[in-house]
């Protein structure tokens, strides 16, 4: 069964600062990753997502994830926080056997302090 | 722009109403979902549907149906709300085999009193 694991529900760093969200993931076949963001009272937004062609991926608003199968995790950074980038992020990872469901993670709030 | 529209994005409802959250999408997607967000839970996904009239229970169905009548629109209905199901309603959807993502709506904050 596949299943990611998000390290650390808050997240907090100053502005210009590296931002950098944990995310692991089990699989027992090749797995696609994503990740969301969710900003205050609205719906989640497809930041990025892997599925299996290049491993380092680049997404929306500067961010990137490098998929390391060793370390079957899927990191999300930015070199330099904005206020903006303030709110919660979730991992997701598709669900194997099945033709669109994916499991999240419990996500990480991200706070950026002036 | 494509779009997942929810009805409404807040409701108040009494304990023991049926509720209905109406969830459409523009898209042409196959899958629909319906989740709810609770702090520190994450989404649990609650039912899902691959296609018209076909829905699938997920993690939490219990105090939950749906229907699909139509490709586009997605129901969920709580049959006799209760106050654990105060909650955030999210509606998503997707193409099938979801390679690129779901699409969510805005979200419904549900109170129940």
């Amino acid at each position: 069964a596949q299943s990611v694991t998000q390290l650390g529900s808050h997240v907090s760093v100053s502005e210009g600062a590296l931002v950098l969200l944990r995310c692991n993931y089990s699989s027992s076949v090749p797995p696609y990753l994503f990740w969301y963001v969710q900003y205050p009272n609205q719906g989640l937004q497809l930041l990025l997502k892997y599925t299996s062609a290049a491993t380092l991926v680049k997404g929306i608003n500067g961010f990137e994830a490098e998929f390391k199968k060793s370390e079957t995790s899927f990191h999300l950074t930015k070199p330099s926080a904005h206020m903006s980038d303030a709110a919660e992020y979730f991992c997701a990872i598709l669900h194997g056997g099945s033709q669109g469901n994916l499991i999240f993670g419990k996500g990480t709030k991200l706070s950026v302090k002036p | 722009d494509v779009k997942v529209t929810q009805s409404s994005r807040y409701l108040v409802k009494r304990t023991g109403e049926k509720v209905f959250l109406e969830c459409v999408q523009d898209m042409d997607h196959e899958n629909m979902f319906w989740y709810r967000q609770d702090p520190g839970l994450g989404l649990r996904l609650i039912y899902f549907s691959y296609d018209v009239k076909m829905k699938e229970k997920g993690d939490i169905p219990e105090g939950y149906s749906v229907s699909r009548e139509k490709k586009e629109r997605f129901s969920l209905i709580l049959e006799s709300a209760s106050t654990n199901q105060t909650s955030m309603y999210l509606c998503a959807s997707s193409l099938w085999g979801v390679q690129g993502g779901y699409t969510f709506g805005s979200g419904t904050r549900l109170t129940v009193v």
